[in-house]
């Protein structure tokens, strides 16, 4: 089945110790979206992707990256993690039609999310 | 005022009765609307899209009001499996893409 994944489910670090998050789509999408979402909060856009074209929340810190070699997989990687940084981080995906919005998809797939702890 | 505002609840409500939840958004140019069901520490999943008047899909039905900028989500019936956060979504169809924005959710639990 067609899917989007996260690895890895759960990850643990370290204060300061960069991490990096994954996820990959076999949904063919052009646009990939990171959220993070505290518990008891709404899903936050750190940034997303259009095709290669980054577009980055002007209020996303820049200790957070992101890489997206190829259209199925995009990385989030956490260059400094603070104690604040632990979250659920979600990937998700749409398409966009642009000059043909009929092959739009008008909702977000989302992945089962990588749950991070900081120590 | 947020962009999209939503009561976080809890909704205790026993089994088999009929609880509805609104949102209300501020951007009177948004397009489209949805409403994503959120289990505990998983990810969103999409429950209904809603479309001009509204929808329905058995249990649930959703009605957007473009004039008083809301949308609201009735569930008859409700089961103990109905028990989740249940998130408002609004693509307001800025920037040409998708960028929506997430309510913060209403905690709904059904109670035997």
């Amino acid at each position: 089945d067609a899917m989007v994944i996260q690895n890895p489910r759960y990850q643990v670090t370290q204060f300061g110790k960069p991490v990096t998050l994954s996820c990959s789509q076999t949904l063919n999408h052009n646009v990939m979206y990171w959220y993070q979402q505290k518990s008891s909060q709404a899903p936050k856009l750190l940034f997303h992707y259009y095709d290669k074209d980054f577009n980055n929340e002007a209020d996303t810190p820049d200790n957070f990256q992101s890489r997206r070699p190829n259209t199925s997989f995009c990385f989030l990687d956490i260059r400094s993690p603070g104690l604040g940084d632990a979250a659920m981080y979600l990937c998700a995906t749409s398409t966009w039609g642009g000059a043909a919005p009929w092959v739009s998809t008008d909702t977000q797939y989302f992945g089962p999310g990588t749950r991070l702890t900081v120590l | 005022r947020k962009e999209v505002e939503q009561d976080p609840g809890p909704f205790n409500v026993p089994e088999g009765a009929t609880v509805a939840f609104n949102c209300t958004y501020s951007n009177s140019a948004s397009q489209s609307f949805f409403w994503y069901r959120q289990d505990c520490r998983k990810e969103p999943k999409l429950l209904m899209s809603v479309y001009s008047s509204g929808n329905e899909d058995g249990r649930f039905t959703a009605q957007l009001n473009r004039a008083s900028q809301y949308i609201s989500l009735l569930i008859r019936d409700s089961k103990l499996s109905d028990s989740a956060t249940y998130l408002c979504v609004v693509n307001p169809r800025s920037g040409g893409y998708q960028k929506v924005t997430f309510g913060i959710g209403t905690k709904l639990q059904v109670i035997p």
